[in-house]
């Protein structure tokens, strides 16, 4: 079946503007996870929804970030006011439902390459 | 509080040779160990995972891990290595309880033919 999606694959942008980043999680998992990759600070964990539940914001970097789920399926990333460090691979993953001692696997999409200029 | 250690950023073998990627952890709970693989412009690959069940964990691509609690160790091997293995490989753990993946530093694996 279809895994998961991200887009843009690229995006360049210029210091000040905002972006937006969209992942499409596989049909089905209700949790879902954005994570960073960068050169300096290697793969960091951002957000992670799960169902309805409020979401884990705790490795969100700064209040320019934020994150939306619609309807318990596409996810939104959006970076205010980019900055030059904000330049990275965003990654989204996605899995069943994660409780307790049930550890399901997280699956990637293959990233959105953001390059702020 | 968890994180993991990979010793070692760039490991380079002969094809055919074994394959030793090694990863340290520290959990604060029992925890749950991942090896994930990334090709160039690719997402990250689940190669394996340890959930408690069994202490030696068999992957795709002929990789396994040892889980070995005394040595908060969990090192990646492969008999003979292959020249598609060539990739950067990430070990990552969370614990009962968490959620996010806590990943390690990667170590990026080279073949020489």
């Amino acid at each position: 079946g279809a895994g998961v999606s991200q887009s843009p694959s690229n995006k360049v942008t210029e210091k000040g503007k905002d972006v937006e980043l969209r992942c499409d999680p596989i049909s089905g998992h209700t949790a879902l996870y954005w994570y960073r990759q960068s050169l300096g600070q290697g793969l960091e964990f951002l957000i992670y929804f799960q169902g309805n539940s409020a979401p884990d914001k705790s490795g969100l970097p700064s209040d320019r970030f934020s994150a939306e789920r619609t309807g318990g399926s596409v996810s939104t990333l959006t970076i205010q006011r980019t900055q030059q460090e904000d330049s990275a691979v965003y990654l989204c993953a996605s899995s069943l439902a994660t409780s307790g001692r049930i550890q399901e696997t997280q699956y990637f999409g293959p990233g959105t390459r953001l390059l702020v200029l | 509080a968890q994180s993991v250690t990979q010793l070692g950023s760039h490991v380079s073998v002969s094809e055919g040779a074994l394959v030793l990627l090694r990863c340290n952890y520290s959990s604060s709970v029992p925890p749950y160990l991942f090896w994930y693989v990334q090709y160039p412009n690719q997402g990250l690959q689940l190669l394996l995972k340890y959930t408690s069940a069994a202490t030696l964990v068999k992957g795709i691509n002929g990789f396994e891990a040892e889980f070995k609690k005394s040595e908060t160790s969990f090192h990646l091997t492969k008999p003979s290595a292959h020249m598609s293995d060539a990739a950067e490989y990430f070990c990552a753990v969370n614990g009962w309880g968490a959620q996010k993946l806590v990943f390690g530093q990667g170590t990026r694996l080279t073949i020489n033919p």
